[in-house]
């Protein structure tokens, strides 16, 4: 059954960085696109940002675009997201999810206060 | 663009059958074979349910099931058992690579 599992969550100050990883088992990595969702406390999943099987095309959220970047290693079945300029409002848990958000991972809070 | 429009809360009786709505646009929900649905407990992951509007993946139960007609798709779950009871999202696909979730609804099993 195909794994994700999310890891680089924390608390950070405005104006910080934080790199997110999802590590992905029990799958042919490079077959699929990969998103990253989140979701804040008591609100519904945002679509945040989507890479394609090689990398090449990627989608960012205008809320996060010039901030986020989104990237994948296939050979270490890995999936980043690097947040940079964090707002308080990025608050959330973040979930990696596999192509068409068949299989999610368990997220990772990330805090952003002061 | 705006999250698609769910109703806040939904309830049944064990046994019952509930239907929560999803409203979007021709620009997602009607134009695209792409609606999912999601259901999640408490501090846990999304679950999905229902992909491609009406198909389900292995191992839900046939007891949910999905609809959709001009802009607003569905999700119906009958026979109604407290497990069931969770928050449910709708997603779909809204071009150049963008998902829109639901609002979401709370499915309360009485």
């Amino acid at each position: 059954e195909m794994q994700l599992v999310e890891s680089g969550g924390g608390l950070v100050q405005p104006g910080g960085s934080l790199r997110l990883s999802c590590v992905a088992s029990e799958f042919i990595f490079t077959n699929y696109g990969l998103h990253w969702v989140r979701q804040a406390p008591g609100k519904g999943p945002e679509h945040v940002s989507a890479v394609s099987t090689n990398g090449d095309i990627t989608y960012y959220a205008s809320s996060v675009k010039g901030r986020f970047t989104i990237s994948r290693d296939n050979p270490k079945n890995t999936l980043y997201l690097q947040m940079g300029s964090l707002r308080p409002e990025d608050t959330a848990v973040y979930y990696c999810a596999s192509d068409a958000f068949h299989t999610w991972g368990q997220g990772t809070k990330v805090t952003v206060s002061s | 663009q705006s999250a698609l429009t769910q109703p806040p809360s939904a309830s049944g009786s064990p046994g019952q059958s509930v239907t929560i709505s999803c409203t979007g646009t021709s620009s997602d929900v009607g134009g695209y074979k792409l609606v999912s649905w999601y259901q999640q407990h408490p501090g846990k992951a999304p679950k999905l349910m229902i992909y491609e509007v009406s198909e389900r993946p292995s191992g839900v139960p046939d007891r949910f099931s999905g609809s959709r007609s001009g802009n607003t798709a569905s999700l119906t779950v009958s026979g109604l058992r407290a497990e069931d009871e969770a928050d449910y999202y709708c997603s779909s696909y809204a071009g150049s690579n963008n998902y829109i979730f639901g609002t979401g609804t709370q499915v309360t099993v009485l």
